[in-house]
């Protein structure tokens, strides 16, 4: 499977715990984004890469979440001391940069439940 | 700020009937507008797309139209099937070269055999 790929798919976690979630782009895409969808709703922009830089990172996006993208290969989203409002499905798409106008592929996601 | 408002928010079609989605952005300068399917437990997945420079876009069943003076765009989906089932968004990308994605808030399109 040439797509974007998650890892893991689904993750139930408890409240206060650390959790971490790896997304693997298409290979040659040079962008990434995070992106957040609770139920009934429309992703969220939470983050992107250029390469390995993070260029932005949306002020919703608490101090709880880091991302990382070494090496400008795959990235992980880390989030610590979860809280049942992070409860949704983390999303990650990938781009190959021509021009600001690029098509992102979305991964399947990982479905994170805080108890 | 950025924001894409999408109507409506649910619509049931009979089969072979048309369904039109109908967005609205803030941000006049942007410049890219996706829409997306999403099928339940399913990743989002690109159906067309158009770019500010044109007005309209056609791909055989789907089409979706811009006017840029009324920070507008809509999908229109004629000869519906049931497989056409689905959450639909749109999306619009703001002013500046990051790429990213406002999204709509989605709709949930029923089409009855």
């Amino acid at each position: 499977d040439t797509g974007v790929s998650q890892n893991p798919r689904h993750k139930i976690t408890k409240r206060g715990q650390n959790v971490t979630f790896r997304c693997d782009p298409i290979s040659e895409h040079n962008r990434l984004y995070w992106y957040r969808q609770t139920l009934g709703q429309g992703p969220e922009f939470l983050t992107y890469f250029q390469n390995e830089a993070q260029l932005e990172k949306s002020r919703l996006l608490s101090d709880r979440f880091s991302a990382e993208r070494p090496k400008g290969s795959f990235s992980t989203l880390e989030i610590q001391r979860t809280e049942q409002g992070d409860s949704a499905m983390y999303l990650c798409a990938s781009s190959f940069r021509q021009t600001s106008t690029d098509t992102q592929y979305f991964g399947p996601g990982t479905r994170l439940t805080v108890l | 700020g950025e924001n894409v408002e999408q109507h409506p928010s649910t619509l049931s079609v009979q089969e072979g009937d048309s369904a039109v989605i109908k967005c609205t952005y803030s941000d006049s300068a942007s410049n890219y507008f996706p829409w997306y399917k999403q099928e339940l437990g399913k990743r989002p997945q690109l159906i067309i797309d158009i770019r500010s420079n044109v007005g309209e876009k056609k791909d055989q069943r789907i089409a979706v139209t811009l006017n840029k003076t009324a920070k507008h765009f809509s999908l229109h989906i004629t000869e519906t099937q049931p497989e056409d089932s689905a959450v639909y968004f749109c999306a619009a990308s703001p002013s500046g070269n990051t790429g990213k994605l406002i999204f709509g808030q989605g709709t949930t399109l029923q089409v009855k055999p």
